[in-house]
């Protein structure tokens, strides 16, 4: 089946504290990219990536950390977590980078909570 | 900053009735054209693209673009209380590779 997973779901982390949330998809996409999903706010894109060892920021990235060593994979790294980082995150991919076919595929979100 | 405009809703219909959703963006290189359907605390599902304009048939959704007025809109036929959703219109310029979305519009479908 064709998909794009996450890891971890739900994540309830104390402020400074490291973590990654991981981002797979099977589609052999090139593009992928991370959003992050606020009340009020609406979806905002965090980082996304071309190809391997292509990445480039959204509109929101400050605090945050991504690579993309495997084209398959493609983590969010919080390297000292803040409140302000509570959020719904999602992951999503699309085979192609811009144009027609730019049909892009989410993840099922992970849900963050920094104390 | 490349802006994506909804209605907030929510915007109320009977079941049975054409729901109408609408959306304008600012950027006129934009090419490529989405509707998402979002359940609360769950992902957005992609429902219809469009690249042209024109309207763009599938089951009972139509997607309807007028790049010369710069808006799209999505119109679900026969709607169902299943339809009862958030819906984001998300909007790629090609100047770009970046996917903006818009704040959504939520739809009730009523029985």
């Amino acid at each position: 089946e064709a998909q794009v997973t996450q890891n971890p779901r739900y994540l309830i982390t104390v402020t400074g504290k490291k973590l990654t949330v991981t981002c797979s998809q099977n589609m052999n996409h090139e593009y992928m990219s991370w959003y992050r999903q606020d009340p009020g706010l609406g979806l905002r894109q965090i980082y996304y990536s071309m190809n391997v060892e292509v990445t480039d920021k959204g509109d929101v990235p400050e605090g945050y950390k991504v690579s993309r060593k495997e084209k398959r994979n493609f983590p969010l790294i919080l390297e000292s977590p803040s409140p302000n980082q509570t959020s719904l995150y999602f992951c999503a991919s699309s085979s192609a980078l811009a144009g027609v076919g730019y049909e892009q595929y989410f993840g099922p979100g992970t849900r963050l909570t920094v104390t | 900053q490349k802006e994506v405009e909804q209605n907030s809703g929510p915007l109320s219909v009977p079941e049975g009735a054409i729901a109408s959703l609408n959306c304008t963006y600012s950027d006129r290189g934009s090419q490529s054209f989405f509707w998402y359907r979002q359940y609360s605390g769950k992902s957005p599902e992609l429902i219809m693209s469009i690249y042209s304009n024109g309207d763009k048939e599938d089951g009972r959704f139509t997607a309807q673009l007028n790049k010369a007025s710069q808006y799209v809109s999505l119109l679900i036929r026969d709607s169902q209380p299943s339809d009862s959703a958030t819906y984001l219109c998300a909007v790629n310029s090609n100047s770009g590779y970046a996917l903006n979305f818009g704040k959504g519009t939520s739809l009730l479908v009523t029985p």
